[in-house]
């Protein structure tokens, strides 16, 4: 079935360090792909998005590029704040899915000052 | 807006205990949603709603049942609690179909069963 894969284990990192996080995904449609941000004792929200191959969704500094050929929605920033600590999802959409999200187990984000 | 709301945001149920959560939207949305999140697990779907009136099964379902007698609001009901549905609760909701469609999340509520 459709899912989604982001890289095993928390992710600790200083201040102004680059951020990656990879996620990869599975489907048999052409899925839309959203990266959600969780802050510490909140729900989740929307961070960017793409809905087609080659968007590159950006949102506060980070970014994420649909790539069809890797089946991947890596994200990045360049330079990271304390206040980005949070924990990272990332999600598909099928357009015939009655909009349900399939999401990744979730990457714990750590910035030292 | 308050956009989704979540009620209780806390509670602690012994083992066979019944509750109930609710989840409300002031957005007019059409879809709702109940997800539990679990550490390393991510969200799962538990129960989701196209419309009033009507819910459909999602990945975890088990033990859990659900009603939208109203279009705003979303429950999610446990009959006879178990340690294994000690989780965090979130609901969702978003407009209906479509590509570019966003789930809004609420603050969820914290849950454990002893």
């Amino acid at each position: 079935g459709d899912s989604v894969t982001q890289m095993e284990g928390p992710v600790t990192l200083s201040e102004e360090a680059f951020l990656t996080i990879n996620c990869t995904y599975t489907a048999t449609g052409y899925p839309s792909l959203f990266w959600y941000v969780q802050y510490p004792g909140e729900g989740l929200q929307l961070l960017l998005k793409a809905t087609k191959a080659d968007d590159k969704g950006s949102n506060k500094g980070f970014e994420a590029t649909y790539r069809k050929e890797t089946t991947s929605f890596h994200l990045e920033k360049g330079s990271v704040q304390v206040s980005d600590s949070a924990v990272y999802f990332c999600a598909l959409s099928l357009y015939y899915g009655n909009n349900r999200l399939a999401f990744g187990k979730g990457n714990q984000v750590v910035v030292i000052p | 807006n308050a956009g989704v709301t979540q009620t209780p945001k806390f509670r602690v149920l012994k083992t066979g205990q019944s509750m109930t959560l609710l989840c409300a939207q002031d957005m007019n949305h059409e879809y709702m949603y109940w997800y539990r999140q679990d550490p390393g697990m991510g969200l799962r779907l538990i129960h989701y709603s196209v419309g009033e009136g009507t819910t459909a099964k999602g990945e975890v379902p088990d033990g859990y049942n659900v009603s939208r007698l109203k279009k705003q609001n979303f429950l999610l009901g446990l009959e006879s609690a178990a340690p294994s549905q000690t989780s965090v609760y979130f609901c969702a909701s978003s407009h209906g179909q479509g590509v570019n469609n966003e789930q809004f999340f609420g603050p969820g509520t914290r849950l454990t069963v002893l």
